[in-house]
């Protein structure tokens, strides 16, 4: 059973507003993830962080930023939403000796 | 880059029938995931296979790895409405860095 949080589950805010999306996990795994996944279609990487003060951008570009202070904490930034950032943000963990990935249950943003 | 193809794309199937979904690539995978989602949730891992030819049950679902570590499948017996979701594969390569998803299979039973 994975442990790996995401708050909030569902978003809706005003086009300009900063927003922080949260994710925790409890299983002291070094390496994290962020994907966006838009309905019925692919996942697709935007950040991810092999460790404490490691972050990276991934294969899809993204106004987002990342931080990770903590090995426990991978929160996800947006400074300035706009409507084309709507989207569903999953968080996920990799775990050992197998690097599966677990995931958060997603946060759902709609930004008007 | 490696890719993992999943078909079908869709299948929309009867309760009670069975059925099998594949995911193959052209690369070696040291490992590979099944994972299914539901709308607006994040997957959910289902099985991780390591060693070619590995055969792991999940109650009326069967995971197959290939003999090469290129290709899985997944086959469930008497589909239930439960098992409707979105049915993912993905894996690591060889040297453990490159994790990549397949564009899943769109699965739906019918009551």
């Amino acid at each position: 059973e994975a442990d790996i949080y995401q708050t909030p589950r569902y978003l809706v805010i005003g086009t300009g507003k900063k927003i922080t999306l949260e994710c925790s996990q409890t299983m002291g795994h070094d390496k994290m993830y962020w994907y966006q996944q838009d309905p019925g279609m692919e996942l697709h990487l935007i950040h991810y962080s092999y460790g404490v003060n490691s972050t990276e951008k991934g294969d899809l570009s993204s106004e987002s930023t990342v931080s990770r202070i903590r090995t426990e904490h991978f929160p996800l930034t947006l400074e300035s939403a706009r409507p084309s950032h709507t989207s569903q943000y999953l968080c996920a963990s990799r775990g050992r000796p197998y690097n599966e990935q677990f995931f958060g249950p997603g946060t759902r943003l709609t930004v008007l | 880059t490696q890719l993992l193809e999943q078909s079908p794309q869709f299948l929309s199937i009867q309760e009670g029938e069975n059925l099998t979904v594949y995911c193959n690539s052209s690369s070696v995978f040291s490992s590979l995931q099944w994972y299914r989602q539901e709308p607006g949730e994040g997957p959910v891992l289902l099985v991780t296979v390591v060693t070619g030819g590995e055969v792991k049950k999940l109650k009326r679902l069967t995971f197959q790895f290939g003999d090469a570590r290129k290709d899985s499948s997944l086959h469930i017996t008497a589909a239930q409405p439960g098992d409707t979701g979105l049915y993912l594969c993905a894996g690591h390569d060889n040297y453990g860095q490159n994790f990549v998803f397949g564009p899943g299979t769109r699965l739906s039973v019918l009551p």
